[in-house]
C-alpha cells in the first residue's frame, strides 16, 4: 500500500506570496493532519481534517488555512508569506477506527526568501 | 494543557552499546503514547505505541519502550545500536478533545552513533 504523498517536495516562495501544499493520504485513511517543523519550534500541530471538515486548529495565524477534498485529499495554504513561515510541513493521514496511530508524509520543505 | 519533554538534546553512543532515550509527558487523562523515528530530510516513521495493557511494548528495528505511571515517562530502549539508528527521535502524546485529535510532540533528540 502506498504511503502518504506530499507535493511538492521542495519549495522557494517570496515574502508576500502565497503557497499552497498537496497531500494525498494511504488509501482508506479518511483523517489528515499537518504539522509545522521548524528548528527552533520544533513539531507544531496545524490543524486536522476528518471528512472535509476542519475538526481542531492549532494555534497559528489565519495566514493558515487548509480543506479536504471528498477523495480525502487535502491541501493547505499559506497566505502572505512571512520569513518565519520556512519550515518542513508534514501531513498525516490515519484510518478512521484507529484514528491515534499516525502515518507521516515526506513533508515539503519550503523556503521563504 | 498535554506535554512533552525530552531531556537529552543531542546523546551520542557507540554502535553495539546499549541505547535508551528519555521521554517524560505531561496529560490529565490516560496518554496515548508515541516514538517517531525522522532521517534527514524525511518524515516521521513511526516505531512504536502505547494505548493500554501491557506497559512494555515492542517495536520496529528492535525498538522497545516502557510506560511508567507513576513517573509518567516512557523511555526507549534498544539493547544494542546499529549505525543506521543514526537518527532524531520524537516522543508524542496523543490527545482528543472537541471530536478532534492531535499529537503534541517532544524537541527529540538526536542520536549519533559510532562505528
Amino acid at each position: 500500500k502506498a504511503g502518504v504523498t506530499q507535493t511538492p517536495r521542495y519549495l522557494i516562495k517570496t515574502r508576500g506570496q502565497q503557497v499552497t501544499l498537496s497531500c494525498s493520504p494511504i488509501s482508506g485513511h479518511r483523517s489528515v493532519s499537518w504539522y509545522q517543523q521548524t528548528p527552533g519550534q520544533g513539531l507544531q500541530f496545524l490543524f486536522e481534517y476528518f471528512s472535509e471538515t476542519q475538526r481542531n486548529k492549532g494555534n497559528f495565524p489565519g495566514r493558515f488555512s487548509g480543506r479536504q477534498f471528498s477523495n480525502s485529499r487535502s491541501e493547505m495554504n499559506v497566505s502572505t508569506l512571512e520569513l518565519g513561515d520556512s519550515a518542513l510541513y508534514l501531513c498525516a493521514s490515519s484510518l478512521v477506527r484507529d484514528h491515534y496511530e499516525q502515518y507521516f508524509g515526506p513533508g515539503t520543505r519550503l523556503t521563504v526568501t | 494543557a498535554q506535554s512533552v519533554t525530552q531531556p537529552d538534546i543531542h546523546i551520542t553512543v557507540s554502535e553495539g552499546a546499549s541505547l535508551e532515550l528519555r521521554c517524560n509527558y505531561s496529560y490529565g487523562a490516560t496518554p496515548y503514547l508515541f516514538w517517531y523515528v525522522q532521517s534527514p530530510g524525511q518524515g516521521l516513521q513511526l516505531l512504536l505505541k502505547y494505548f493500554s495493557g501491557d506497559t512494555l511494548v515492542q517495536g520496529i528495528k528492535g525498538f522497545e519502550a516502557e510506560f511508567k505511571r507513576s513517573q509518567s515517562s516512557f523511555n526507549l530502549r534498544k539493547p544494542s545500536v546499529h549505525w543506521s539508528d543514526a537518527a532524531e527521535y520524537f516522543c508524542a502524546v496523543g490527545s482528543r478533545g472537541a471530536g478532534s485529535y492531535q499529537l503534541t510532540f517532544g524537541k527529540g533528540t538526536k542520536l549519533s552513533v559510532i562505528p
